[in-house]
């Protein structure tokens, strides 16, 4: 099972901008990967945000703002998540998860506090 | 609109078998497009996959838990369901259905499992 690396904290102002990095094992290509984000809430399930695979195949979660919108950056082999004019209900931790072999792979999530 | 409803005893005693029903209702469990599964959250911790199901009944486990769970699928009554034996205080978490699309994903609400005697 691969493991997904994600930052445990990240942080910034309302208004501003949030990108949440998902970064594969060296051994796994990013490219071969649809990448899904989830947002959770203390003391809720996660909600399914998005995922993406390429420009041209990608996918927003029913009723989630297109403020929230991924991609990926091949040279570092991660996925993206990135939160525009961030809100204080963005405040949650962000989990990414890919999908080999029909088992679903999580990160470890990041907490993302809005200051 | 697709619902998932997990049940099942909050509370396991140690050594005993975890068992859980996730009831998906306003749609097929024998859809082609989607797979099932279970995933679990421990307090205050990430999210871990346990075991997923296809209607057909193929079955795909976590490695770190294949020799203690067991997914299946009932079709007739729209259900899948859990089994996880030899449990261990570990072993207590939110426990998670949720159904798969290569276009993305629904999950029920979760039930917690508390391990303990």
């Amino acid at each position: 099972q691969p493991v997904l690396t994600q930052p445990p904290s990240s942080s910034a102002s309302p208004g501003e901008s949030a990108r949440l990095t998902c970064t594969l094992p060296s051994d796994i290509s990013v490219d071969y990967y649809s990448i899904y984000w989830y947002q959770q809430k203390p003391g809720s399930p996660p909600r399914y945000l998005l995922y993406y695979s390429s420009d041209s195949d990608k996918g927003q979660g029913s009723g989630v703002p297109s403020r929230f919108s991924g991609s990926k950056d091949a040279s570092a082999n991660t996925g993206v998540l990135l939160i525009s004019g961030l809100q204080s209900e963005d405040e949650a931790d962000y989990y990414c998860m890919i999908w080999p072999s029909n088992a679903w792979v999580f990160g470890g999530g990041t907490k993302l506090t809005v200051l | 609109q697709m619902q998932l409803q997990e049940s099942g005893p909050g509370l396991v005693k140690p050594s005993e078998t975890l068992s859980l029903t996730c009831t998906v209702s306003g749609g097929s469990i024998s859809s082609y497009s989607y797979y099932w599964g279970w995933i679990r959250q421990p307090p205050g911790k990430g999210l871990e996959w346990i075991a997923t199901v296809y209607y057909t009944g193929s079955t795909y486990y976590n490695p770190s838990l294949r020799s203690r769970a067991t997914i299946s699928v009932d079709t007739s009554r729209n259900q899948f369901s859990l089994e996880l034996n030899s449990v261990t205080a570990a072993d207590t978490a939110v426990y998670y259905c949720a159904r798969h699309s290569v276009a993305g994903d629904f999950w029920g609400q979760g039930t917690l499992v508390t391990v303990s005697s």
